[in-house]
């Protein structure tokens, strides 16, 4: 069973922020959370990776619910180039079993 | 450059041949994953590695083999036993231990034919 749970699709206006929401309500402790997204017939690229606290990086941010089961992914100023799928996944530090859902493919519109 | 090297890019097979996916990592990662996907879907992994001589199921991994006999490499067997193995095959590495990253190659596409 999939560890989290996205949206299939969402369209953001190029200059918008984008805000993508992702559902894992049955997440440990140990579990981090990470966003990637893959850019059609590429390889996965990560973006951004949180425990508790809010996180941001050059490419996003992270916010992460008190309660730790929600998230959400924010591309404040969505370009074209940032229209691809995005994947939330959940991943414990000391077990490599990383599991990918279907993701929430993004459409960044002029 | 460090980075994780899928090869080839487009592969052909005809069907009942085994085919063997290469992927090769100089970001000296102990884990390794090996994952498939088919038009518009996600991910599913196939197995994973995490270290030398030691390997383990994922989600698909019937027609399937792998070996680690080496840290760099994690290569993928594709048997005549995987009824679909048309699809399109992605290989990460990420550092064992701590909360760090996954990287990705660019992919191997196989068609079975």
């Amino acid at each position: 069973d999939a560890k989290t749970t996205q949206p299939t699709s969402m369209d953001c206006a190029e200059g918008r922020a984008a805000n993508l929401p992702c559902n894992h309500s049955t997440i440990s402790g140990n579990e981090y959370v990470y966003w990637y997204r893959q850019i059609h017939s590429q390889g996965p690229q990560y973006i951004i990776h949180g425990l508790k606290n809010n996180e941001t990086n050059e490419m996003a941010s992270l916010i992460i619910t008190e309660d730790r089961k929600s998230s959400t992914l924010i591309l404040p100023h969505a370009t074209l180039r940032d229209t691809a799928v995005y994947y939330c996944i959940v991943r414990v530090v000391h077990n490599n079993d990383m599991r990918f859902g279907a993701g929430t493919r993004l459409t960044v519109k002029p | 450059d460090g980075g994780i090297t899928q090869s080839p890019k487009y592969l052909f097979r005809k069907e009942g041949q085994n085919v063997t996916l290469s992927c090769e990592q100089n970001l000296n990662h102990d884990a390794m994953y090996w994952y498939r996907q088919d038009p518009g879907q996600g991910l599913r992994l196939i197995y994973y590695s995490q270290i030398v001589n030691d390997f383990q199921k994922g989600d698909i991994a019937e027609g399937y083999s792998v070996s680690r006999e080496k840290k760099e490499s994690f290569p993928l067997t594709v048997t005549s036993a995987q009824k679909n193995p048309t699809a399109f095959y992605l290989c990460a590495s990420s550092m064992r231990e701590g909360n760090t990253e996954a990287f990705f190659g660019q992919g191997t596409r196989l068609t079975v034919v």
